[in-house]
């Protein structure tokens, strides 16, 4: 059983593209994530939906665009594909009780290659 | 803003000899405290977390992490490597509260190599 999935694993794709990423989880979390890697492995917050509301949004080109359908997925869109947008994206999940929010589990990673 | 320090970037051990990753965090109000580990090609897993209670922690595969907070520090420990814990070890902080809940600052990471 994947507690978070995504797909595709590898994503190719030529410059000027838009490409969609896909996650579910299946822990029964309220809240989940985007986290893009770079390449010296350095990770940083995207994205955060609670119960299908976006929490956090960092500094990220509007080209990339979040969805939500329900609490167990949370996709990511990005349009006109650029080099610099080259990476590794993980997504995870969390619980949130109250105004506390636990530890996050993540999924396998979608390697983005922009050529 | 958080951040987190990781000081060692890469790590290089025999098997059997004892680590130490050390790990600062800059917030001046009550943290949760993170480890995880990515094996090579791999997602991230979680080794052990500090909320509450007793800031020594234990986590899977034999490492445990001691919280100290007058020094802003989580330093993750394991007496004796295997071949099998070579990985990137990142050390993760997040707000116990307010308005950055749920965001998980990472430090930059520690590439663990241990020679068989």
């Amino acid at each position: 059983d994947t507690a978070v999935s995504q797909t595709p694993k590898y994503l190719v794709t030529q410059m000027g593209n838009d490409k969609s990423i896909k996650c579910e989880q299946n822990l029964g979390h309220d809240t989940m994530y985007w986290y893009k890697q770079d390449s010296k492995k350095f990770l940083k917050i995207m994205f955060s939906y609670n119960n299908k509301e976006l929490i956090i949004n960092e500094t990220v080109p509007n080209r990339f665009s979040p969805k939500s359908p329900d609490k167990a997925h949370l996709n990511l869109h990005i349009n006109s594909l650029e080099l610099g947008d080259s990476a590794v994206y993980f997504c995870a999940s969390s619980q949130r009780l109250g105004t506390r929010s636990y530890e996050q589990y993540f999924g396998p990673g979608t390697r983005l290659t922009v050529t | 803003a958080q951040s987190v320090s990781q000081h060692n970037h890469h790590v290089i051990l025999s098997e059997a000899a004892s680590l130490e990753l050390g790990c600062n965090y800059s917030y001046g109000g009550t943290v949760n405290l993170f480890w995880y580990v990515q094996y090579p090609g791999q997602h991230l897993q979680l080794l052990l977390k500090y909320f509450s209670g007793d800031p020594l922690v234990k986590g899977i595969k034999g490492f445990e992490a001691e919280f100290i907070k007058s020094k802003f520090s989580f330093n993750l420990r394991k007496p004796s490597v295997q071949w099998s814990d070579t990985a990137e070890y990142f050390c993760a902080v997040n707000a116990d509260r307010g308005s950055t809940l749920g965001r998980l600052y990472f430090g930059r990471g520690t590439q663990l190599t241990v020679w068989p």
